[in-house]
């Protein structure tokens, strides 16, 4: 099956780092991919919908300062957390879809701590 | 706006007790409806899915779910748990498979011996 691969898995930053989070679709061509923040015991919040060749589309509340978004390829997403502070830290989860499929497929996460 | 409504935050039950997952969605637009299944420090994985069709999907694991369009419910069941199945269970709606999923509040299943 499709495999999409995130990196890091988990990462401890300082306050005032901004950090980048990756997401790769191994063996597709990925044409949208979404960002998540998953919050403890709470579910997934979709932060922004990223298509290749375009500007992200976030969700309402989401700051795109904060949370930069490129999806320069077709197997590529980053999501760079600009200068984090303790209230960034969450697990974030990319998932990614082709134009030809019914599915999404999920990376592995992203733990970020910010002391 | 779809909403999904996850009713129970955690279900502790024995070993090979069955067990039902509560899941209710808005019903002011038809949609796909999903389970999820997120095992500790893991990403999601698609459980089952109902698109179309018989109203009764299962995945390979023993679990079924049951779209209920009349009481707009998709509850979560599996006759007889074992501990693997101790994860988080989400249960997600949309327009579409696979764009744009709105995700319940996730369900801790604690299966213990």
């Amino acid at each position: 099956g499709a495999v999409v691969s995130q990196h890091p898995s988990r990462v401890i930053c300082k306050s005032g780092t901004s950090v980048k989070i990756e997401c790769r679709s191994l063996d597709f061509q990925a044409t949208t991919m979404f960002w998540y923040r998953q919050f403890p015991k709470k579910s997934l919040m979709l932060m922004a919908t990223s298509n290749e060749g375009s500007k992200a589309t976030y969700e309402q509340g989401v700051e795109k300062d904060k949370f930069l978004i490129n999806h320069a390829s077709l197997t590529l997403s980053t999501l760079t957390v600009t200068s984090a502070h303790p209230e960034d830290s969450s697990f974030y989860i990319c998932s990614a879809t082709t134009g030809t499929t019914e599915k999404l497929f999920f990376g592995s996460g992203t733990q970020l701590s910010v002391l | 706006a779809q909403s999904v409504t996850q009713l129970d935050s955690q279900v502790p039950v024995f070993e090979e007790a069955p067990v039902e997952l509560r899941c209710n969605y808005s019903s002011s637009v038809s949609v796909y409806l999903f389970w999820y299944v997120q095992y500790p420090n893991q990403g999601l994985q698609l459980l089952l899915k109902y698109l179309s069709g018989s109203t009764l999907v299962e995945s390979i694991n023993g679990f079924e779910a049951e779209f209920n369009k009349s009481q707009t419910s998709f509850h979560l069941r599996k006759p007889s748990v074992h501990i693997s199945d101790t994860a988080e269970y989400f249960c997600a709606g949309g327009r579409c498979s696979n764009y744009k999923l709105t995700f319940g509040k996730g369900t801790l299943l604690t299966v213990n011996p």
